[in-house]
């Protein structure tokens, strides 16, 4: 079966650089979530997407955005990074109203 | 706001042994969903099992079964015949019943877990 897909796997970047993650969910599922997971913590979650409508904001910084495009991929821009913006992100996805979340295998940045 | 909490930082297990793992969580909520996920040293988010608040059975799959005490806001995690395999951090999460917002997880800090030969 189709998983949650996840670009680039891994990504080294210099401090104030600008960072893109992109998510493509399971076929037919409407609905991104992106979690943050840094070294040792549990996952937070940043921001969700329903329709290409942003749905849930939560601890995203100001310098982070996100969207979700007509293919339902979602993309996470991270600009000014920050050492402590290294971290593992996750994207997961499902159908809209269900309540099992889907993860794919994570984007490791790590910010130099 | 949802708090989960998992007060077991580190446990361990000889293998074909039972393991509990325990977690506990906070909410308002009347409706909702409680889940434990398995984090091997991949660090892929693994699903191991959930419940549907609603539901009084404990939910089972295989060697995982669930301890769920919704008056107590209890959720502990119980793996028999623990394999190698099973070594990883374990994350309990909450999620309340799916609307038109409000629809992330929340995670405990997660319980690592080693399987000794």
């Amino acid at each position: 079966a189709a998983g949650v897909i996840q670009s680039p796997r891994h990504l080294i970047k210099e401090k104030r650089e600008t960072a893109t993650l992109k998510c493509y969910p399971i076929p037919r599922h409407d609905t991104v979530y992106w979690y943050q997971q840094g070294p040792g913590q549990d996952p937070q979650f940043l921001i969700s997407f329903y329709e290409k409508m942003q749905s849930d904001k939560g601890s995203i910084p100001d310098r982070f955005s996100a969207q979700q495009f007509s293919d339902y991929h979602s993309e996470l821009n991270m600009s000014s990074l920050e050492l402590g913006d290294s971290a593992l992100y996750f994207c997961a996805s499902s159908l809209r109203f269900r309540e099992t979340q889907y993860f794919g295998p994570g984007t490791r940045l790590l910010v130099l | 706001a949802q708090t989960v909490t998992q007060s077991q930082p580190e446990m361990s297990v000889q293998e074909a042994e039972t393991v509990t793992l325990s977690c506990t969580y906070d909410t308002s909520e009347n409706n909702y969903y409680l889940f434990w996920y398995k984090q091997p040293p991949s660090r892929q988010m693994i699903l191991v099992i959930r419940q549907e608040a609603y539901k009084q059975q404990n939910a089972t799959e295989n060697r995982f079964s669930v301890n769920f005490q919704k008056a107590a806001k209890s959720f502990s995690l119980k793996i028999s015949d623990s394999q190698l395999g099973d070594t990883a951090m374990y994350f309990c999460a909450f999620m309340k019943h799916p609307s038109n917002t409000g629809n992330q997880f929340y995670f405990g800090t997660g319980t690592s877990l080693t399987v000794i030969p």
